[in-house]
């Protein structure tokens, strides 16, 4: 497709578990963005990919998340040990260039039971 | 956390109004993006602005970006019922990364028939 593409859609888990989150950027676009979004909030940015490596993580909440690109293109967002407070949409972005503006996907709904 | 006040917080309209919303920031944007999202989908880029004073129309919807560089409004005239939605402001702060958006909390829109 055209956009950015996010999957799952939706994601339902038990406290405790691992869970991968896909994002599949535009492509030929260098830049790939994390943000969380909370129920009533705007999101919030997570982590910044320019090609493979993680430019900025610095909104990642604690160790428990990690995110990879490991070929510029794809990436996962991977989250240990679930919190219930974990719960919400993780979106994706990517653009052209890290001064461009983002287009975001879909997103994943997470929601850790 | 979160730097830039969205106002409205909600609005409720008849279908032909005006509808005007706006955010400020304590801080100095260099850039202003408009978004608009729908449930269950991500953040839609409705309009860019770059320099201070800049206003750029995108069909029924006009945006500006305040000459102290510390608010945008939006406006969208002759509503429809297809407007509805939730609406963010976001930008990049000024001396900061131009890659990490900062986001307000949205304006919800209602568009009655």
């Amino acid at each position: 497709g055209a956009g950015v593409s996010q999957t799952p859609s939706n994601k339902v888990t038990e406290k405790g578990k691992y869970v991968e989150l896909r994002c599949d950027p535009i492509s030929g676009h260098t830049a790939l963005y994390w943000y969380r979004q909370s129920l009533g909030q705007g999101p919030e940015f997570l982590i910044y990919f320019q090609g493979t490596g993680a430019a900025d993580d610095s909104g990642l909440p604690n160790d428990r998340f990690f995110a990879v690109r490991p070929e510029g293109s794809v990436s996962t967002l991977k989250i240990q040990r679930t919190e219930r407070g974990d719960s919400a949409v993780y979106l994706c972005a990517s653009s052209l260039s890290p001064n461009q503006p983002q287009h975001f996907g879909d997103g994943t709904r997470l929601s850790i039971l | 956390g979160q730097q830039l006040n969205q106002s409205p917080q909600s609005m409720f309209i008849q279908e032909g109004e005006d509808v005007s919303m706006n955010c400020t920031s304590s801080s100095i944007f260099n850039t202003w993006l408009w978004y608009k999202q729908d449930p269950g989908e991500g953040p839609v880029l409705l309009i860019a602005l770059y320099k201070a004073g800049e206003l750029t129309s995108n069909g029924r919807l006009t945006a500006q970006f305040g000459i102290t560089r510390k608010d945008s409004f939006l406006n969208i005239s002759a509503s429809i019922p297809s407007d509805v939605g939730i609406y963010f402001c976001a930008g990049y702060v000024s001396g900061g990364s131009n890659y990490k958006l900062t986001f307000g909390k949205g304006t919800l829109l209602t568009v009655n028939p």
